[in-house]
């Protein structure tokens, strides 16, 4: 079955630095979803990209949705504290259920 | 309320007893997702409803797990004769269309602690 991969599963970094969290899918995706989980929260969507080199901007995030429409990426400028958190990409599969990859944890040090 | 809310919000049960866990998708919400979540893992899919189709199940880890969506709304999860590996964070999902392009919302979670 589809399969959504995640890296790197974990980023420990300085505030101030940036950060990056890459998602390849192993079939073409209609469109691929970002979320975000606070400690202690719950996933919260972010984001969806659907358009073949799509490019959004949230104040400091930047998503990417490659070409072949298999791979994205998440992007965050001179992280912050309040950034910390688990960041999913996710995509629909051929049985339209959407599949989440595994997650990259954000670690922020002040 | 506007979002999605679940129900207990933590549940602590002794091992071999059944828990029921319910989820109140967003009003008008065709799909509706379960996921387990274990401390600092992903999400685990479990079971997926999608209007009046069959439910996917091809998540649920084994056959004490069970779930049902009442008239397409409210949904129980029930784990019966519940085991310690079954503690984790079980978080219910709805979006608005069944397809799989469309948002999730997800609610507060259930933290269920098997002693």
């Amino acid at each position: 079955g589809q399969q959504v991969m995640q890296i790197p599963q974990y980023q420990h970094v300085q505030e101030g630095e940036d950060f990056t969290t890459y998602c390849n899918s192993s079939t073409t995706l209609s469109n691929i979803q970002w979320y975000k989980q606070r400690p202690g929260g719950h996933p919260v969507f972010l984001i969806q990209l659907v358009k073949s080199g799509e490019v959004k901007k949230q104040k400091r995030l930047t998503f990417q949705f490659g070409e072949a429409k298999k791979n994205s990426s998440l992007h965050i400028t001179a992280t912050q504290t309040t950034d910390v958190g688990t960041y999913f990409c996710a995509g629909p599969s051929a049985g339209n259920k959407l599949v989440f990859g595994a997650g990259t944890i954000l670690r922020v040090k002040s | 309320g506007a979002g999605v809310s679940q129900s207990p919000s933590n549940k602590v049960t002794e091992k071999g007893k059944d828990v029921e866990l319910r989820c109140d998708p967003i009003s008008g919400h065709t799909a509706l997702y379960w996921y387990r979540q274990s401390l600092g893992q992903g999400l685990e899919f479990l079971i997926y409803f999608q209007g009046n189709s069959a439910p996917d199940k091809s998540g649920l880890p084994s056959d004490r797990f069970s779930a049902e969506r009442t008239g397409g709304s409210v949904s129980t999860l029930t784990i019966q004769r519940t085991q310690q590996e079954d503690s984790a964070v079980y978080l219910c999902a709805s979006s608005s269309t069944s397809g799989g392009a469309d948002t999730q919302y997800f609610g507060p979670g259930t933290r269920l602690t098997v002693l």
